[in-house]
């Protein structure tokens, strides 16, 4: 089993450009979710997902948007990137009621946006 | 507010030797309790989980404790290798929801020779 893969690994944007990070997990899990992770600062949820075609807004959803068109993916979209959304995403998944709702988490995505 | 506070912010021991790092939590209702090892560049890896009726756990050379009534909770490394320098992150999670969890900002831990 791979886990949680995470696509790109890096990635540098301009102010106003957009893009799409791509999480996948192969262990049948019910629940993704994508954080992020700033310097001094516990990992903060964005957006979760709870099964195939849903999605609910977390602790900071701003200028993000998510879909979760197939069970193993989880896709997290950002319109038009700004300065403050600089950060590592890690994405994360769970089975419900397994081990207390583990999360296992994908290896990051460091975004830089200029 | 809830929050989850550690300390201390970063360590630096030499190998061989034991350290507990600190976590108090403020979360309510409490569910959970988890200690998770975040190697540089890397993302978080499980270490333990404990509910509230259970006070220590032990993975390997890792022991997590926890007190419910003063909500403190604590993870000793014991005869730590070069391998154990990465942060550690305590997480508690909310009852009601196992998807809602609130994170500390983590101990940076650096074992050296």
């Amino acid at each position: 089993n791979a886990g949680v893969t995470q696509t790109p690994k890096f990635r540098v944007l301009k102010t106003g450009q957009s893009m799409t990070l791509l999480c996948a997990q192969d262990m049948n899990h019910e629940y993704m979710y994508w954080y992020r992770q700033d310097p001094g600062m516990g990992l903060r949820l964005i957006h979760y997902s709870v099964g195939e075609g849903t999605t609910a807004k977390g602790e900071v959803p701003d200028g993000y948007n998510v879909s979760r068109l197939k069970k193993q993916n989880f896709l997290l979209g950002l319109e038009s990137a700004a300065p403050s959304q600089t950060s590592v995403y890690f994405c994360a998944s769970s089975y419900w009621g397994s081990r207390l709702g583990e999360q296992y988490f994908g290896p990051g995505t460091r975004l830089t946006v200029t | 507010k809830n929050q989850v506070e550690q300390s201390p912010q970063s360590l630096i021991i030499l190998e061989g030797k034991n350290c507990t790092l600190q976590c108090n939590y403020t979360v309510s209702p409490f569910s959970n309790l988890r200690w998770y090892k975040q190697d540089t560049g890397r993302g978080p890896v499980s270490l333990t989980i404990m509910t509230f009726s259970e006070n220590t756990k032990s993975n390997g050379r890792y022991t997590a404790t926890l007190d419910a009534d003063t909500k403190q909770s604590s993870l000793h490394i014991t005869a730590s290798q070069l391998s154990d320098s990465a942060s550690y992150i305590c997480v508690v999670s909310v009852a009601g929801t196992a998807s809602k969890l609130t994170f500390g900002t983590g101990t940076r831990l650096q074992v050296t020779l």
